[in-house]
């Protein structure tokens, strides 16, 4: 059964704390994804990973960064927490699609449940 | 920016009854995915299109990809409580890792 973990299902953090969130998937995907998702907006994508040590903005990257040293790893890092990061992360991973090809299925974590403070 | 919008975003209905979410963007998209989230979960792949016109049938769900490959539907036949959820589109351009996501529409299926 394929899996993807994420570290906390809640997490409190004050304001201009730094925070770590971690993801890890055991399917060996190239691509791995981090989003937040707030009533109303949808999913937005802050970043993503298509390879070790490979990282992309989304469209959503200010306040954020990334790290991804190993391929199962992928981790979001709220440099200086502020009350308007408060959302929902997820994590999400795949394969990579190929030059051409689309359709390729997002595998996703239970998400962890951010509130700043 | 590509958008995605979907409507309805919230819909209670009974059981039994048929409803239809849509899906519609300006934009073209080589693919097209429907997700279903339940709470305190993430999203769970549904079905993949990715030929206009195409249908796929899950069941009593239908799925179908506009001709031109902007829009798409999911009609559900007969609901039942264990649809209810968050139900998400998303659209992705050929050869890029990126999905752009809909704004999702709220299902609540009453026994």
């Amino acid at each position: 059964d394929v899996k993807v973990t994420q570290s906390s299902r809640y997490l409190v953090k004050r304001t201009g704390e730094k925070v770590f969130l971690e993801c890890v998937q055991d399917m060996d995907h190239e691509n791995m994804f981090w989003y937040r998702q707030d009533p109303g907006l949808g999913l937005r994508l802050i970043y993503f990973s298509y390879d070790v040590k490979m990282k992309e903005k989304g469209d959503i990257p200010e306040g954020y960064s990334v790290s991804r040293e190993k391929k199962e790893r992928f981790s979001l890092i709220l440099e200086s927490a502020s009350t308007n990061q408060t959302s929902m992360y997820l994590c999400a991973s795949s394969l990579s699609p190929g030059l051409g090809a689309s359709g390729y299925e997002q595998y996703f974590g239970p998400g962890t449940r951010l509130t700043v403070t | 920016t590509q958008l995605l919008e979907q409507s309805p975003q919230f819909l209670s209905i009974q059981e039994g009854e048929n409803l239809t979410v849509y899906c519609n963007s300006s934009s073209v998209f080589s693919s097209l995915q429907w997700y279903r989230q339940e709470p305190g979960e993430g999203p769970v792949l549904l079905v993949t299109v990715v030929t206009g016109g195409e249908v796929k049938k899950l069941k009593r769900l239908t799925f179908q990809f506009g001709d031109a490959r902007k829009d798409s539907s999911l009609h559900i036949t007969a609901a039942q409580p264990g649809d209810t959820g968050l139900y998400l589109c998303a659209g992705a351009s050929s050869g890029t890792y990126k999905y752009i996501f809909g704004t999702g529409t709220r299902l609540k299926v009453l026994a």
